[in-house]
């Protein structure tokens, strides 16, 4: 169990440019959360995937934000035409089917955009 | 909605010492669950403790015990014999378990705790 892996843990992109952040999650967990944090907040959710499957967004994720499970493994969320207020530590958690807690949370991929 | 508030943004403790954080929290539901996770500078939000609300017993973790007073929506967590590696954020969260949704974290703004020599 190497936990839940985030990549890159910093982006600094130009305004306009596409990001894409990847999470490797616990291998036996098919449920995965991204959260986004600003600057002095808790995480927000953003979207959550049991399997492959994206079975709830938030309100948060614009339609320039899109993730992904392929094949109910890893995730990515890609981030179109980024703008200043998409600053923010993006974060990564999953949990297995069985537990009504224990998220692992991943070290989260920090983006500035400039 | 399901809201958590923290209002101290920031505490500091010395070491040994004993420090409790307040969380306060609003929800119509009846079942749900409770949770303190640390921020350490390192950024991985690490599970602290955890209480489900049918529990009328206080969840205890070592040297970290909660008070838990459903009727008030109080949730306040207390750190016995501070050590230095306790200074992170501490994040109260709310989760309503298996409803068929996604069962997502709601958290409150944090609290940075110090603790110092």
């Amino acid at each position: 169990d190497t936990g839940v892996s985030q990549n890159p843990r910093h982006k600094i992109t130009k305004r306009g440019q596409n990001v894409t952040f990847r999470c490797d999650p616990i291998s036996e967990h098919n449920r995965l959360y991204w959260y986004r944090q600003t600057l002095g907040q808790g995480p927000e959710f953003l979207t959550y995937f049991q399997n492959e499957a994206q079975l709830e967004k938030s309100r948060l994720l614009s339609d320039r934000f899109s993730a992904e499970r392929p094949k109910g493994s890893f995730s990515t969320l890609e981030i179109q035409r980024t703008e200043q207020g998409d600053s923010a530590m993006y974060l990564c958690a999953s949990r297995p089917r069985t537990a009504n807690y224990g998220y692992t949370f991943g070290s989260g991929t920090r983006l500035t955009v400039v | 909605a399901q809201t958590v508030t923290q209002s101290q943004p920031e505490m500091s403790v010395q070491e040994a010492e004993t420090v409790t954080l307040s969380c306060t929290y609003d929800t119509s539901e009846n079942n749900y669950y409770l949770f303190w996770y640390k921020q350490p500078p390192s950024r991985q939000m690490i599970l602290v403790i955890r209480q489900e609300a049918y529990k009328q017993q206080n969840a205890t973790e070592n040297r970290f015990s909660v008070n838990f007073q459903k009727a008030a929506k109080s949730f306040s967590l207390k750190i016995s014999d501070s050590q230095l590696g306790d200074t992170a954020m501490y994040f109260c969260a709310f989760m309503i378990p298996n409803t068929g949704t996604a069962s997502k974290l709601t958290f409150g703004t944090g609290t940075r705790l110090q603790v110092t020599l």
